[in-house]
């Protein structure tokens, strides 16, 4: 079991939008750590979507946003379409562990 | 723009060692602190060390601690990763990556696996 807990897979129709939450603690996200956000797609390697809670580097659509509050980060994916199928994982750091932690992934679905 | 490869990756008995490597390009990579990423079908994925700019700072996970060593050559554009005393756990696909609170960027990754 991971430290940061993700629903195994979120389901939407193209053109809908979906959530995917990443749930922590105090020792991680609730102590003000920051949240990344990756996506990888299968037999390759992730690649960064967000970081530092909201941030896009360049080139990834402003269809994708993240947002952080308390011991949760959440991240939304608008206007879906059917190239965003794809596994997404966040990552944050734990103070307890002395180490960057990851979420164990979400399987995002367009139906 | 930003390139890592990894190479080394291979098939090696339980108590065995292996050197992974990656070169980097597309950016000035004695700036950068680098790090190694593994990942697994069963446990995900896990930050098993970085380094820093200039080598003088380096973290392991608690699962590699004593086992694996994390070294540069800013003058070649490499990051390694010397492992040893390998364990089935771990077998999985290991990452070279830019960056140490965040992985700016990643390598294609190379395949280790520890069987007998």
């Amino acid at each position: 079991q991971s430290v940061l807990t993700q629903p195994p897979s979120v389901f939407g129709a193209p053109g809908q939008s979906v959530t995917i939450s990443c749930t922590g603690s105090s020792s991680n996200i609730g102590a003000g750590y920051d949240v990344h956000w990756y996506q990888q797609f299968p037999g390759t390697a992730p690649k960064l979507l967000i970081h530092g809670n909201s941030n896009r580097p360049s080139g990834v659509p402003d269809r994708f946003s993240g947002s952080k509050s308390g011991t949760s980060a959440s991240l939304a994916i608008t206007g879906l379409q059917a190239e965003d199928e794809a596994d997404y994982y966040c990552q944050s750091y734990d103070m307890s562990l002395y180490g960057a932690v990851f979420g164990g992934g979400t399987k995002v679905t367009v139906l | 723009q930003v390139q890592l490869v990894e190479s080394g990756g291979d098939l090696v008995k339980p108590g065995g060692s292996l050197r992974l490597s990656c070169a980097a390009s597309g950016f000035t990579f004695s700036d950068f602190y680098m790090s190694w990423i593994r990942q697994t079908p069963g446990k995900g994925l896990e930050w098993v060390s970085y380094i820093s700019s200039s080598g003088s700072t380096i973290y392991y996970a608690d699962s590699v601690k004593g086992r694996f060593t994390i070294s540069r050559d800013n003058a070649k554009n490499s990051l390694y990763l010397q492992m040893s005393s390998l364990r089935a756990e771990d077998t999985a696909v290991y990452y070279c990556a830019r960056g140490y609170k965040f992985a700016f960027a990643w390598g294609q990754g190379t395949l280790v696996t520890v069987s007998s």
